[in-house]
C-alpha cells in the first residue's frame, strides 16, 4: 500500500483556520487522496477526497499538490468539535480497501 | 444523509462464546467492510465483501471470523469463539463503489468486551 506521512499532533486556536500537512511522495497517477477523521468515542467519518484539482465540500478543502507528492487539508475556522484525530490515506484506484495509519491529532484551543 | 449503523453498540461476552455483531449499510452501496480498533490503538483492516463474497481479507481474519449478508440491508461478522484479544471497537463501512473514487462510510461501532 502506498504510504503518507503526517505529524503525530497539532494544535489549533478556535475560530481560526487549520492547515493540516500530508506527504505521499510514492503516490501512484491513479491514487485519490482521501482524508477521514476519528472524533472521540466515534468511528471514522469521511471529510473530503481528490485526484488532482483542489476540493471544496461544506466540511473541508483539500489542496493538492502539483506534483501530487503532498496535500493539505483545510478546515476554515476550527471549533472544539474538530478536535479529533486526522488520517490522509491514499485509495488505490485497484484495491478497494483503505488502510489507516496514525493520523495526526488535532487540538483545538479555546 | 443516509448512514451506517451498527447494533448492539456494546456486547459484552465470556472467553469461548459466539457473538455476532450486525450491521446496515447504505442502501446503495455495493462493497461492505469490517474493520477493528483495539484501545489506544490505530484503525485495523479485517474484510472486505462485495457481490456476495469476500474480495479481500487481513491476517488478523482467521478462521474464527466470518462475514455473511443473509439478507438485502445486513451484513454481520461473526466471531465463533471469542478470545480475551478480540476486545475491541468493530466498525462496519460500506462504499457505493470499490474504486479510488468512491468514499467509506463509516458506522459508530460496536464495542465488544471479552470477559
Amino acid at each position: 500500500d502506498a504510504k503518507t506521512t503526517q505529524p503525530n499532533s497539532m494544535e489549533s486556536n478556535e475560530e481560526e483556520p487549520v492547515h493540516l500537512p500530508c506527504n505521499h511522495s510514492t503516490i501512484s497517477g491513479t491514487d485519490y487522496i482521501h482524508w477521514y477523521r476519528q472524533l472521540p468515542s466515534q468511528g471514522p467519518e469521511y471529510v473530503i477526497h481528490g485526484l488532482t484539482s483542489n476540493v471544496n465540500n461544506r466540511m473541508a478543502s483539500l489542496a493538492i499538490a502539483e506534483d501530487r507528492k503532498s496535500s493539505t487539508l483545510i478546515l476554515h475556522r476550527a471549533t472544539l468539535r474538530d478536535a479529533a484525530v486526522y488520517y490522509c490515506i491514499l485509495r488505490e484506484n485497484r484495491d478497494d480497501k483503505i488502510i489507516f495509519g496514525k493520523g495526526t491529532r488535532l487540538h483545538i484551543l479555546p | 444523509e443516509p448512514e451506517v449503523t451498527q447494533t448492539p453498540s456494546h456486547q459484552v461476552t465470556q472467553m469461548g462464546q459466539e457473538v455476532i455483531l450486525r450491521c446496515v449499510p447504505i442502501s446503495n452501496h455495493l462493497y461492505f467492510y469490517w474493520y477493528r480498533q483495539i484501545l489506544g490503538q490505530k484503525v485495523e483492516f479485517l474484510v472486505s465483501f462485495y457481490n456476495n463474497e469476500i474480495s479481500e481479507k487481513s491476517e488478523i481474519f482467521d478462521d474464527q471470523f466470518s462475514v455473511e449478508r443473509p439478507d438485502g440491508s445486513n451484513f454481520t461478522l461473526k466471531i465463533r469463539s471469542t478470545k480475551l484479544e478480540d476486545s475491541a471497537m468493530y466498525f462496519c463501512a460500506s462504499s457505493e463503489q470499490g474504486q479510488g473514487f468512491s468514499p467509506l462510510h463509516f458506522g459508530n461501532g460496536t464495542r465488544l468486551t471479552v470477559t
